[in-house]
């Protein structure tokens, strides 16, 4: 399984574009890359997932170069309901064993 | 939007004792998996599981935990003999067949505390 590598934290503001990037060096041919999201006491709830260049849904977009040795996360105009940790996992075959890294902790300002 | 729903919500338990996490998947998901997050920690995959059997545990699911689907719509974790370091939140997952890698549908958890 590719070890993933984010930040640790980010901050930002109301209205800001946020990217967040993810490392995988080691991703494999096979993999995907799938971002979660993250509210204190609840479960992780997917946001997008991608295995090359760019992929956009309602909430989010993921950019993916093409030697898919990293992925950004990018959320358009956060509001203070996106602070939450930001999970970016890369696997493959049935999703058997995922491991979450540490995620991104992200706090929107007002 | 169909859910994962996961209960009870809190589980209070005297060390040593066991413990059963229920858990209802999304009707049409055949993959099922349960993690924990101790607080403050980040989430731990404990075992998936496909066709009635285990596909896939971790480290941490050793002999005190089993996982059983009960009947058709129950996905449930047991853990025999409580300890203190069981104390964490409990998260069940589902997810589709079929297409290479699926996003897990995760419930909002049961936290388990160990007294």
């Amino acid at each position: 399984l590719a070890k993933t590598t984010q930040p640790i934290s980010m901050d930002s503001y109301e209205g800001q574009e946020v990217n967040i990037t993810c490392s995988h060096n080691n991703i494999a041919t096979n993999d995907y890359i799938t971002w979660y999201q993250q509210f204190p006491s609840q479960g992780p709830r997917f946001i997008i997932q991608g295995y090359k260049t760019k992929v956009t849904n309602e909430v989010a977009s993921l950019f993916i170069p093409a030697d898919r040795k990293s992925s950004t996360l990018s959320l358009p105009r956060v509001s203070l309901s996106d602070t939450a940790v930001y999970y970016c996992l890369v696997g493959d075959t049935g999703g058997f064993k995922t491991i979450f890294g540490a995620g991104t902790r992200l706090f929107v300002k007002a | 939007e169909p859910e994962v729903t996961q209960t009870p919500s809190h589980q209070v338990t005297q060390m040593g004792q066991e413990v059963i996490l229920r858990c209802v998947p999304i009707s049409n998901h055949l993959y099922f998996y349960w993690y924990r997050q101790i607080l403050g920690q980040k989430v731990e995959f404990l075992v998936s599981f496909y066709n009635n059997e285990i596909s896939e545990k971790s480290e941490i699911f050793d002999d005190q935990f089993s996982v059983e689907r009960p009947d058709g719509s129950n996905f449930t974790l047991k853990i025999r003999s409580t300890k203190l370091e069981d104390s964490a939140m409990y998260f069940c997952a589902s997810s589709e067949a079929g297409v290479v890698y699926q996003p897990q549908h995760f419930g909002d958890g049961t936290r388990l505390s160990i007294l």
